[in-house]
């Protein structure tokens, strides 16, 4: 079994409906990361979770919300999906001392009509 | 701000070869440099990591170099073979607190039986 499960792995929504990704891991990692990708861009942090009680915006956390409801589990939510948010976003974990070593999910493609 | 360039160009390579792909990066300087392997659809797999004091890296069939004066790290597969054929993102991170990583875009590396 995978450590760090992404669900759903394909999501088509249209415009303006609420979205929630789910990410769930096993390594016992404290920190959790949420990421997009988008063709011919880097990866970029959209919110990253030290703990249950420490949430942070990243680089592009406008129209985007998240929950940590325990260690294992970080979700990330559209509330009113538009598309331009049409991507492939990946799940994250790491130790509290990583160094920039990250555990990536498999992956949620989300296409917003 | 910080910038990491990767050579958007497919590198194409015969079998048995090696294969040198390149990061540059510009604006800061990093504690740690990643190299991260994902496969089409899939999440990024970290492969090494290799510390600002030290100047090459190995595992197995892999070589990381991360030269702090140009700002440049090279990443090498010695005899590489088909099944390395994947897109290859070098990543970034200081030390100390939050070590943000702040990711490339990647080369496409193909390699030709």
């Amino acid at each position: 079994d995978a450590d760090v499960t992404q669900t759903p792995r394909n999501r088509i929504t249209k415009t303006g409906k609420r979205i929630m990704l789910e990410c769930s891991q096993t390594k016992g990692h404290d920190r959790m990361y949420w990421y997009r990708q988008d063709p011919g861009l880097g990866l970029q942090l959209i919110y990253y979770s030290f703990d249950v009680k420490d949430i942070n915006k990243g680089e592009i956390s406008d129209g985007y919300s998240v929950s940590r409801q325990a260690q294992a589990k970080f979700s990330l939510s559209l509330e009113s999906a538009i598309p331009n948010q049409t991507a492939l976003y990946f799940c994250a974990t790491s130790d509290s001392d990583s160094k920039g070593k990250l555990f990536f999910g498999e992956g949620s493609r989300l296409t917003v009509l | 701000s910080q910038k990491i360039e990767q050579n958007s160009e497919a590198l194409n390579i015969q079998e048995g070869k090696t294969a040198t792909l390149t990061c540059n990066y510009t604006n800061y300087s990093p504690a740690y440099l990643q190299w991260y392997r994902q496969d089409p659809g899939r999440g990024p797999v970290f492969l090494l990591l290799i510390r600002e004091n030290e100047k090459e890296k190995r595992k197995e069939r892999l070589k990381v170099t991360f030269d702090t004066t140009l700002k440049q790290s090279l990443f090498h597969i010695t005899a590489s073979q088909p099944a390395d054929s994947a897109t290859y993102l070098c990543a970034t991170s200081p030390s100390g607190g939050y070590q943000k990583v702040t990711f490339g875009t990647g080369t496409k590396l193909q390699v030709i039986p």
